[in-house]
C-alpha cells in the first residue's frame, strides 16, 4: 500500500506571495492532518480534515488555511506568506478506528520564503 | 495545557549497546495514547512504537520497548542492540483523543540519537 504523499517536496517562495500544498493519505484513511515544523517550535499542529470537514484547528492565523477533497486528499494554503512561514510542512493521515488511530506521515514539503 | 517533555536534546550511544530516551507528559486524561516517532535524517516520520493508556503492558516491537508510568507520567523508550540506521530525531507525542484521533499530536521538542559505531 502506497504511504502518504506531498507535493511539492520543496517550495521557494516571496514575501507575500501564497502558497498551496497538497497531501495525499494512505488509501482507506479518511483523516488528515497538517503540521508545521521548525528548529525552534518543534512540530506544532495547523489542523485536521475528516470526511472533508475541518475537525480540528490549532493556534495558527488565519492564513493558514485548508480543504479536503471527496478522495480525502487534501490541499493547506498559505497567504499573504511571511518569513516565518519557512518551515517543513508534514501532513499525516490516520485510518480513524478506534484503537487504531496512529498517524502515519508523509515526507512533508519545504516551504523557503525569501 | 497538555505537554510533552524530552529532556535530553541530544544523545549518544555506542553500536549494539542499550539506550533509553526519556518523556514526560501532562494531562488530566484517563484514557490516551501515546507514540514513539524516529524521523531519520532524510526526514520521513516513522512510527516506532505506541502505548494505549488504558493497557498496562508495557508495548514492544522487536528491539524497542517502553517502560510506561501511568502515574507518574513518564513513556520513556528502550532501543536494545543500537545499530546505525538507528540513528534520527525521536519525538514522544501524545493523543488525548482516545477513541478516534482528531489530529493534533503533541509532540515534545525532540531527542537526537547518534548511533556511532
Amino acid at each position: 500500500k502506497a504511504g502518504v504523499t506531498q507535493t511539492p517536496r520543496y517550495l521557494i517562495k516571496t514575501r507575500g506571495q501564497q502558497v498551496t500544498l497538497s497531501c495525499s493519505p494512505i488509501s482507506g484513511h479518511r483523516s488528515v492532518s497538517w503540521y508545521q515544523q521548525t528548529p525552534g517550535q518543534g512540530l506544532q499542529f495547523l489542523f485536521e480534515y475528516f470526511s472533508e470537514t475541518q475537525r480540528n484547528k490549532g493556534n495558527f492565523p488565519g492564513r493558514f488555511s485548508g480543504r479536503q477533497f471527496s478522495n480525502s486528499r487534501s490541499e493547506m494554503n498559505v497567504s499573504t506568506l511571511e518569513l516565518g512561514d519557512s518551515a517543513l510542512y508534514l501532513c499525516a493521515s490516520s485510518l480513524e478506528l478506534a484503537g487504531r488511530n496512529e498517524q502515519f506521515f508523509g515526507p512533508g514539503t519545504r516551504l523557503t520564503v525569501l | 495545557a497538555q505537554t510533552v517533555t524530552q529532556s535530553q536534546p541530544e544523545m549518544s550511544v555506542q553500536e549494539a549497546e542499550t539506550v533509553t530516551l526519556s518523556c514526560t507528559y501532562d494531562t488530566s486524561e484517563s484514557n490516551y495514547y501515546l507514540f514513539w516517532y524516529k524521523q531519520p535524517p532524510s526526514r520521513q516520520m516513522i512510527l516506532v512504537i505506541r502505548q494505549e493508556a488504558y493497557k498496562q503492558q508495557n508495548a514492544t516491537e522487536n528491539r524497542f520497548s517502553v517502560n510506561f508510568q501511568k502515574a507518574a507520567k513518564s513513556f520513556s523508550l528502550k532501543i536494545s542492540d543500537s545499530q546505525l540506521g538507528d540513528t534520527a530525531m525521536y519525538f514522544c507525542a501524545f493523543d488525548p483523543h482516545y477513541g478516534g484521533s482528531q489530529g493534533n499530536l503533541i509532540f515534545g521538542k525532540g531527542t537526537k540519537l547518534s548511533v556511532k559505531p
